[in-house]
């Protein structure tokens, strides 16, 4: 099925351990997101690539790292996971990159941090 | 980074009601203003995109009203059934996408 796919769906860190989340569309999205949910707080833009080759910080960049690999792939990275960085982390996508398009929300990455 | 508002936060009614929330914005560089519709333990998924003041869109039982010029979405709910209850969601860009923190609807029968 066309959509967006992340991977882990869950995993369980150690604080200090560091980890990739992966995400890949394979509708031809120019621009890809990851955001991050917590309890309250709907959902926080962490990074953001227009389009390939690009990134930008979002409202809570810090402690993550992100890569563009190609127009497909769009990884997350905790380099030293800290308990505050449990959450539930989605990758969406959007064509075109305009703003103007829906987003395509992968199913979620559950990441808890002890 | 844009401020995006909603509200209620949390909102209970009985099936058959009619309902309605509010997604406020700042209305500088205004570009597109998504809805969203979550249920628990899912993804987000689209509900309309406007971009136009004056926009209305509908699907089913379901509309939402733009205003670009004082920053304002409403959503409404017409005879709301207990399977409408999930988070709405909406969101504003200028360059990126910045989501309000939603609307919990439950519909009780």
């Amino acid at each position: 099925n066309a959509g967006v796919t992340q991977t882990p769906k869950f995993q369980v860190l150690k604080t200090g351990q560091s980890m990739t989340l992966q995400c890949a569309q394979d509708m031809n999205h120019n621009s890809m997101y990851w955001y991050r949910q917590d309890p309250g707080m709907g959902l926080r833009l962490i990074y953001y690539s227009a389009s390939e080759g690009t990134t930008d910080k979002g409202e809570v960049p810090n402690g993550y790292n992100v890569s563009r690999l190609n127009k497909r792939e769009f990884s997350l990275r905790l380099e030293s996971a800290a308990p505050s960085q449990t959450s539930v982390y989605f990758c969406a996508s959007e064509e075109r990159g305009s703003g103007a398009n829906v987003l395509t929300f992968g199913a979620g990455s559950r990441l808890t941090v002890l | 980074i844009l401020n995006v508002e909603q509200s209620p936060q949390s909102l209970h009614v009985q099936e058959g009601d009619s309902t309605n929330f509010t997604c406020s914005f700042p209305s500088s560089n205004f570009y597109a203003l998504h809805w969203y519709r979550w249920e628990t333990a899912k993804s987000p998924e689209a509900l309309f995109v406007m971009t136009l003041n004056g926009d209305e869109k509908k699907k089913g039982r379901i509309s939402a009203t733009l205003n670009t010029k004082e920053g304002y979405s409403y959503l409404y709910i017409k005879g709301s059934q207990p399977e409408d209850s999930a988070t709405y969601l909406c969101a504003s860009n200028t360059d990126k996408l910045i989501f309000g923190t939603g609307t919990r609807l439950q519909v009780f029968p």
